[in-house]
C-alpha cells in the first residue's frame, strides 16, 4: 500500500525558518514526482510545486517561487517543504501528494494524498 | 497558467437526485488533461475523475465526468449522504496544475 505520511503539526513566528516532511513508502520513490498542496483555512486549494526524485528537477507555481523550497532526500524517501523566513499569510494545510503515474511527464493527477500538516505562523 | 472557475459555489441536494457541476477554463485544456477531487472536512482530497472522464481506483459509476475545450462537467447520478463534500475541478499541464475554486455540495 502505498503511503504519504506527513510530518506534525506546527507553531511559529514570523521570520522563523521551517522544513516540513512527508515520508513515502510503498512505492518505488525515485519513479513518481511528488507535489505540495496548500490549503488556507477555509479555503480551496493552490498547487505549490513537483519534484522528481528521481534526478530532484523541481517545478513551482509562480506564486510560491522564491518563497518556498522542495527537497527530497533518496535515502529516507521523503519529500521537503521549507521556508526559510515565515510569514503569518503561510497559515495554512499542506498537503504532500503523488502524481499517478510513474516518470509520466510532470502533467499528472494526484492519485495518492497525505493527511497533511497544519503550519500555524503567530506572534 | 489555466484560470479555472467552478459554479454553482454551492449546491443544495436531496438524496437521490442528480448533481451537475461546472468546471470552466480561460483557456483551452490540453490533452485532456483535467480531474476532479472531492473533499470533506478535515481530510485530504480524493482523486475521483481524471482525464476529463476516466474514473480513479474505486471510485463508483455513479460519478461521471464530461467535457472539452473550455468547458467540463462533474456528475454525480444519484446523490448518497456520504457525497456531501467540497469538489475540486484541476487543470494538470507542464510544470503546474491549477485548482478550481470549489462548488459545495450540501446535502438537504
Amino acid at each position: 500500500e502505498v503511503q504519504l505520511v506527513q510530518s506534525g503539526a506546527e507553531l511559529k513566528k514570523p521570520g522563523e525558518s521551517l522544513k516540513i516532511s512527508c515520508k513515502t513508502s510503498g512505492h518505488i520513490f525515485t519513479s513518481y514526482w511528488i507535489g505540495w498542496v496548500r490549503q488556507m483555512p477555509g479555503k480551496g486549494l493552490e498547487w505549490m510545486g513537483i519534484i522528481y526524485p528521481g534526478d530532484s528537477d523541481t517545478r513551482y507555481s509562480a506564486s510560491f517561487q522564491g518563497h518556498v523550497t522542495i527537497s527530497a532526500d533518496k535515502a529516507s524517501s521523503t519529500v521537503y517543504l521549507q521556508w526559510s523566513s515565515l510569514e503569518a499569510s503561510d497559515t495554512a494545510m499542506y498537503f504532500c501528494a503523488r502524481h499517478r503515474r510513474p516518470i509520466y511527464g510532470t502533467g499528472d493527477p494526484f492519485d495518492v494524498w497525505g493527511r497533511g500538516t497544519e503550519v500555524i505562523v503567530s506572534s | 497558467e489555466n484560470v479555472l472557475t467552478q459554479s454553482p459555489g454551492t449546491l443544495s441536494l436531496s438524496p437521490g437526485e442528480r448533481a451537475t457541476l461546472s468546471c470552466r477554463a480561460s483557456k483551452s485544456v490540453s490533452n485532456s488533461y483535467l480531474a476532479w477531487y472531492q473533499q470533506k472536512p478535515g481530510q485530504p482530497p480524493r482523486l475521483l475523475i481524471y482525464d476529463v472522464s476516466r474514473r480513479a481506483t474505486g471510485i463508483p459509476d455513479r460519478f461521471s465526468g464530461s467535457g472539452s475545450g473550455t468547458d467540463f462537467t462533474l456528475t454525480i447520478s444519484r446523490l448518497e449522504p456520504e457525497d456531501s463534500a467540497v469538489y475540486y475541478c484541476q487543470n494538470y499541464g507542464s510544470s503546474w496544475g491549477t485548482f478550481g475554486q470549489g462548488t459545495k455540495v450540501e446535502l438537504k
